[in-house]
């Protein structure tokens, strides 16, 4: 069974730092693109980042461009388990974060985001 | 950066009732194209992708079509537990951007 689990969510003041996990099971997790989605209270879902699994552009990242230069997504496969390193926050960057796993990779992209994590909320405020 | 616009925001519907929604991106994406179901305080759950793939498990009351730019959800006979908020995505290019959803309440 997939499982991705997702901790480090807290409250920072604005300008602070954070570090996302999301560890994960029950799947090659070496082999799959991995990717952080957010959403702020209320609102809907926004796509964060992205980076490549064996399968694909190996440890190739994406950012939304809003935190492009803050934002750093990495991966330890050893350990299975997802990062968002997390500079600078902002109020806006107040938001549940959920880790999601790309699904249905085949020539090299991959078509959907077929398994989600329950989300871990992070609040930005002074 | 594609955009993708959704209508409509929000739809009241009764059980039973045939529910489409649609999704039009602001240039042409191929079917490279999911949507997703997010219940209040729920992760959001695969239903479609490649426009009209049904992700395993899923009932078949859910359909997509649709290719290009403009694409619809159908939920053909509108069940108790469908009342959500559904979201498109493209994933024909990065950022992966996601619609800004429909939400389904009941009439």
């Amino acid at each position: 069974e997939v499982k991705l689990l997702e901790s480090g969510g807290d409250l920072v003041h604005p300008g602070g730092s954070l570090r996302l996990s999301c560890a994960a099971s029950g799947f090659t997790f070496s082999i799959y693109d991995m990717s952080w989605v957010r959403q702020a209270p209320g609102e809907g879902l926004e796509w964060v980042s992205a980076i490549g699994g064996s399968g694909g552009s190996e440890g190739t990242t994406y950012y939304t461009d809003s935190v492009k230069g803050r934002f750093t997504i990495s991966r330890d496969n050893s350990e299975n388990t997802l990062y968002l390193q997390m500079n600078n926050l902002r109020a806006g960057d107040t938001a549940v974060y959920y880790c999601a796993k790309l699904g249905y990779c085949t020539g090299g992209r991959c078509y959907n985001f077929d398994y989600w994590g329950q989300g871990t909320l992070v609040t930005v405020s002074s | 950066d594609i955009q993708l616009t959704q209508s409509p925001s929000f739809l009241s519907a009764s059980v039973g009732d045939r529910v489409i929604i649609t999704c039009r991106a602001s240039q042409a994406i191929n079917t490279y194209l999911a949507w997703y179901q997010q219940k209040q305080g729920s992760a959001p759950k695969l239903l479609i992708f490649t426009a009209s793939t049904l992700q395993r498990g899923v009932s078949s009351r859910f359909s997509g079509s649709g290719s290009a730019t403009e694409f619809t959800l159908t939920i053909s006979s509108l069940q108790p537990e469908d009342f959500a908020t559904y979201y498109c995505q493209q994933v024909h290019s990065y950022p992966y951007t996601f619609g800004p959803g429909t939400t389904v309440d009941i009439k």
